[in-house]
């Protein structure tokens, strides 16, 4: 069974552009995750939905940021316009319920480079 | 609120040794859970253990050992007898029982370095 795919793997852009990060969940899962990775702030969450709902956005650092789920097999992270603060690994996770917190699987993650 | 501490930035040992890296974390959940995660050189992050709060055995999977104490809000991490594939980031984790019982919070992580 494939795993948590993201796409792509490596984002180079230049300063003010639009950029869109996709993931596509393990088939079943209903809970997915958004989180970034950064030197100094380490992993954090950004947001998370719950069959296709958000349920928290409160890690979504600014309204340059947004994220949608438009079916369970889908979701985006768009940032416009981008900063070079935005330069992070972007990783997209899921999960299935049916217990309190199960094993997120994450994807291979999204390297992005703001110039 | 939740918070991981994991106060080893880095590690370094060589090859065959012991090593154990330390968690600590604060939450005001009566039941909550606490992960580690493996992200080696290619990046990509590796579940290794889930614990809940109400199992305080410890567990060994191979050479990996975890030792959880409520008394003391740590869930250690042990590698017997270490390997050069064994070298990454370890990062610990807690997820808590009520609202936004799916969310991880995460510690800044530990590099760990095995050398030959």
């Amino acid at each position: 069974d494939a795993g948590v795919i993201q796409s792509p793997r490596h984002e180079v852009t230049e300063m003010g552009q639009e950029v869109t990060l996709r993931c596509k969940p393990i088939s079943g899962h209903d809970y997915l995750f958004w989180y970034r990775q950064t030197m100094m702030r380490g992993l954090e969450l950004l947001i998370y939905f719950n069959n296709n709902v958000p349920i928290d956005d409160s890690g979504m650092p600014e309204d340059r940021f947004s994220a949608k789920m438009p079916n369970a097999s889908f979701s985006t992270l768009k940032i416009q316009p981008s900063e070079p603060r935005d330069s992070a690994v972007y990783f997209c996770a899921s999960s299935l319920a049916g217990g309190r917190a199960n094993e997120q699987f994450f994807g291979p993650g999204t390297r992005l480079t703001v110039l | 609120a939740q918070k991981v501490t994991q106060a080893q930035t880095e590690i370094s040992v060589v090859e065959k040794e012991d090593v154990t890296l330390d968690c600590v974390y604060e939450t005001r959940d009566t039941t909550y859970y606490l992960f580690w995660y493996k992200q080696p050189p290619s990046g990509e992050l590796v579940f290794l253990i889930r614990r809940n709060s109400f199992d305080e055995q410890n567990e060994i999977s191979g050479r990996y050992s975890w030792n959880f104490q409520k008394s003391t809000s740590s869930f250690n991490f042990t590698i017997t007898a270490s390997q050069v594939v064994d070298s990454a980031v370890y990062f610990c984790a807690l997820s808590g029982s009520i609202q936004g019982a799916q969310k991880l919070v995460f510690g800044q992580g530990t590099r760990l370095t095995i050398n030959p």
